[in-house]
């Protein structure tokens, strides 16, 4: 069973303050990972992807990969009030298009 | 670029009707399309892969017959609730990703609320 876990939260962080969002996966076939962003009622946004180790950053949105943990995070610095939603981990694995979802963590960032 | 465009974006209907829901990718090519569906306050699970020429592959426990997908084009796969029944109320979003270029993420539709009364 291929697995992607994330912490449901909710993960609170006052304005200002940087998020750290965690990921683990089963698959260590695993190739490609997103994070999408996904407001109440709303459909999922993407906000980064990554392939290799290491970190990707954009903007205030920082991904790091560690393949050899199966580990993935995002972090967001100076965090927002508009940046509260449930944040998507998904993995997929080499040459194929089907994303394996987390069950999403919830952050609120408070004025 | 990778748009994807969903309709209709809100439908109620009445118990024992069929409704249809469109997935449009606007500016590129897939051959591939994604159908997911939400309930409240759960994550998305996928219902059912639509491969453009082919028969869509529907992941286990999901119904084939009740929810049918067509994927006549390379822009365009249809999700068609048949029967729909109260329980069949959720929030159901397509995705796709441009399979011009390796490893490109999965774009999603604004997604389709169904109430069914």
């Amino acid at each position: 069973q291929k697995e992607v876990e994330q912490n449901s939260g909710p993960l609170s962080v006052p304005e200002g303050a940087i998020a750290s969002l965690n990921c683990t996966y089963s698959d260590r076939g695993s190739q490609s990972f997103f994070w999408y962003r996904q407001y109440s009622g709303k459909s999922p946004e993407l906000i980064m992807f990554i392939y290799s180790n290491g970190d990707k950053e954009d903007g205030r949105f920082t991904a790091q990969l560690n393949k050899a943990s199966q580990y993935v995070s995002l972090l967001i610095r100076d965090s927002q009030p508009s940046d509260s939603a449930t944040y998507l981990c998904a993995v997929c694995c080499y040459n194929t298009d089907k994303l394996i979802f987390g069950t999403g963590t919830r952050l609120q960032v408070f004025p | 670029g990778a748009v994807v465009s969903q309709h209709p974006s809100w439908v109620i209907c009445k118990s024992g009707t069929s409704v249809k829901i469109e997935c449009r990718s606007l500016d590129f090519q897939a051959t591939t399309m994604f159908w997911y569906r939400q309930f409240p306050k759960q994550s998305l699970m996928l219902m059912a892969t639509s491969n453009e020429g082919s028969k869509a592959t529907y992941e286990q426990g999901v119904e084939k017959d009740k929810f049918l997908i067509n994927h006549a084009s390379l822009t365009l796969s249809t999700l068609t609730v048949t029967s729909a029944h109260p329980e069949d109320s959720s929030f159901y979003i397509c995705s796709a990703r441009d399979t011009a270029f390796y490893n490109s993420p999965l774009h999603f539709g604004n997604g389709t609320r169904l109430t069914v009364t």
